[in-house]
């Protein structure tokens, strides 16, 4: 089983729709967890931290379920410019990060 | 506050070649990583840094070498291009802190705009 799991994608959405990712991970040790955003040919951009409570940044809404080992993120009114691939990633301090395989959004006009 | 920087952005090599490839973070990071990505992949782990004067092998770190030459700046080389080296390549590089659980943990990473490298 991969460190990092996600939706394998692609999601092709019109605009105004709502999307989740989904992402599960497979130490339970980890501690940090980040959802990062990449257009194509670009660097990883941090989206958002994910903290068990839960947040909320404009449309975005993370959540993380410790128990079940799982993370998600909503994208609400979706956006031509939030086109982009997503990137689940997860660390444990004084480890390296883990970077799941990432799900590919297009939204469409 | 320019962040991670990279340089070059873009390289083309002759296969046997060598070149280095810098990176220099300006946030007082601990922690400096090289990845590198090819066409339609995910990020690929060669070598890391956990802190100035220490370097580890990542995942694919056959044929790289690295330098972390002072807290600010982590080098990457490759001693004799191969094709197979024809990459994206990211610097990042993390702090630590407490989290809201004030718990010691890993600050997110931050990305230089990377450097695209053909090796011919």
């Amino acid at each position: 089983r991969k460190e990092v799991e996600q939706d394998p994608g692609p999601f092709n959405v019109p605009e105004g729709a709502t999307v989740a990712f989904n992402c599960t991970y497979s130490n339970s040790a980890s501690q940090s967890f980040f959802w990062y955003r990449q257009d194509c040919r670009k660097e990883p951009k941090l989206l958002m931290s994910v903290y068990s409570s839960g947040n909320e940044d404009g449309r975005f809404t993370a959540q993380l379920n410790r128990a079940s080992q799982y993370i998600s993120l909503l994208i609400r009114d979706s956006k031509l410019s939030d086109s982009a691939t997503y990137l689940c990633v997860v660390s444990f301090y004084g480890q390296n990060f883990v970077f799941g395989p990432g799900t590919r959004l297009s939204v469409l006009p | 506050n320019a962040g991670v920087t990279q340089t070059p952005k873009f390289q083309v090599l002759k296969t046997g070649q060598s070149m280095t490839l810098q990176c220099a973070q300006d946030m007082n990071h601990n922690s400096m990583y090289w990845y590198r990505q090819d066409p339609g992949m995910g990020l690929r782990l060669i070598y890391y840094s956990a802190s100035e004067g220490t370097t580890d092998k990542g995942e694919v770190p056959n044929g790289y070498n690295v330098s972390r030459l002072n807290k600010r700046e982590f080098s990457l080389r490759l001693e004799s291009a191969a094709p197979s080296q024809t990459s994206v390549y990211f610097c990042a590089s993390s702090g630590r802190g407490l989290d809201r659980s004030m718990v010691l943990s890993n600050q997110p990473q931050h990305f230089g705009d990377g450097t695209r490298l053909s090796i011919l």
